[in-house]
Formats: C-alpha cells, sequence, structure tokens
C-alpha cells in the first residue's frame, strides 16, 4: 500500500523567511495531493492541493510542486506568518474513492 | 454554508464501554470518511461511506464499525474500549464525484480511562 514519508517533523523560521516541507510517497498511481493545516484543537483544514497532471500550483504566499518521476511533493509558504504557526500534513491518494494516507506531518513555528 | 459538523466535541469513557461519535457532512456532500489521530500523528484512515454504502475499511479491529444514514450523516461505534483507542476522531466528508477533496470537521476527543 502506499506510504508517505514527510520531513521535517519540526522546522522554526522567522517571521518573513520562506517554509518548504516535503513528502515522498511510495505508490506511482497515487495522482492527487492535498496539503492540510491543523491548529490546536481544530480538525485539518485544506490549504492547497494538487494534482499529478500539472507541476506546481500557487495560491497567494502558499505553492505546491510535484516531481512525479521522484515521487516527491513540497509545500512553499513564503513571508511567513505568526499564524502560519502550525501542524502541516501532507497526503496522496492513488484513485477516485481510495483513501487518503497521510504524512505523520511538520510542526512550523513562525518566530516574530 | 456550515462545514462539517461532529458531537460529541470530548468523550470521558472507561475500559470496556461503547462509544458512538456523530457526524454530519457539508450540505450536498453524499461521502464521509472517518479517521483516528493519535497525538503527534497524522489521521488513520478507519472507513469512508458513500451513497450508505461502505466504500474502504482501514486495518482497524471489528470493534469499530460504522454506518452512513439516507441524509448522508454517519456514526462511528467503537465497541470494547481500550486505552489506546483514546484519540482525535476525524470525519470529513466529500462531494463523491471525480475531484473528491476531504473536508474536515472539528473531531472528537475521546479519552479512556
Amino acid at each position: 500500500g502506499e506510504n508517505v514519508e514527510q520531513h521535517p517533523s519540526t522546522l522554526s523560521v522567522q517571521e518573513g523567511d520562506s517554509a518548504v516541507i516535503k513528502c515522498t510517497y511510495s505508490d506511482s498511481a497515487s495522482n492527487y495531493f492535498p496539503w492540510y493545516k491543523q491548529e490546536l484543537g481544530k480538525g485539518p483544514q485544506l490549504i492547497i492541493d494538487i494534482r499529478s497532471n500539472v507541476g506546481e500550483k500557487k495560491d497567494q504566499r502558499i505553492a505546491v510542486t510535484l516531481n512525479k518521476t521522484a515521487k516527491h511533493f513540497s509545500l512553499h509558504i513564503t513571508e511567513t506568518q505568526p499564524e502560519d504557526s502550525a501542524v502541516y500534513f501532507c497526503a496522496a491518494r492513488a484513485y477516485y474513492g481510495q483513501n487518503f494516507v497521510f504524512g505523520p506531518g511538520t510542526r512550523l513555528s513562525v518566530l516574530p | 454554508d456550515a462545514g462539517v459538523t461532529q458531537s460529541p466535541t470530548h468523550l470521558i469513557k472507561t475500559r470496556g464501554q461503547h462509544v458512538t461519535l456523530r457526524c454530519s457532512p457539508i450540505s450536498g456532500h453524499k461521502s464521509v470518511s472517518w479517521y483516528q489521530q493519535v497525538l503527534g500523528q497524522g489521521p488513520q484512515f478507519i472507513f469512508q461511506y458513500y451513497e450508505k454504502e461502505e466504500r474502504g475499511r482501514g486495518n482497524f479491529p471489528d470493534r469499530f464499525s460504522a454506518r452512513q444514514f439516507p441524509n448522508y450523516s454517519s456514526e462511528l461505534n467503537v465497541n470494547a474500549l481500550l486505552l489506546g483507542d483514546s484519540a482525535l476522531y476525524l470525519c470529513a466528508s466529500s462531494g463523491g464525484g471525480a475531484t473528491d477533496t476531504q473536508y474536515f470537521g472539528p473531531g472528537t476527543r475521546l479519552t479512556v480511562l
């Protein structure tokens, strides 16, 4: 089955700097990759997603890149702000109807 | 429109008891998935239902069961609770169509003593 690894497990950046979180997946059939942000005491919130037919997607300060050959995808956050501090999860799904497999999470701290 | 709602918010049970967790999906969504999230880990898939039929089941014991009702709301039942069942239980709703993007509720925090 699918296995998703995520690095780093913790990340601290200064406010205004960029943050990058990388995930690798094992199933070459995976074709949909969402990213979720989870704040303390809340459920995961979808922040951006990408499908296997595109290599990059951007939404304001957040971008995701996908390298299907290497089987990895990354989350890029620019101009970080204190409210970006949270745990971020990547996930992968092989086909419509299959369940999502999540990475173990990255705790991002943005220091003022 | 309201997002995914879950009840109760918190629950404390003792070993051996039974628990029922409830979820209402986003209006118009026909698919509900359940996940278990142990502290410090990513969500682990338990069940997915679409149009009241079980579509998928994760690697969880038979003590875990679920069902989906005609209004697309769902219940997760756990029997014979163990200490290790303590976790945040998340419900995710999706349209069930080709995009299948999942949106999560706030979760139910279950503590087993």
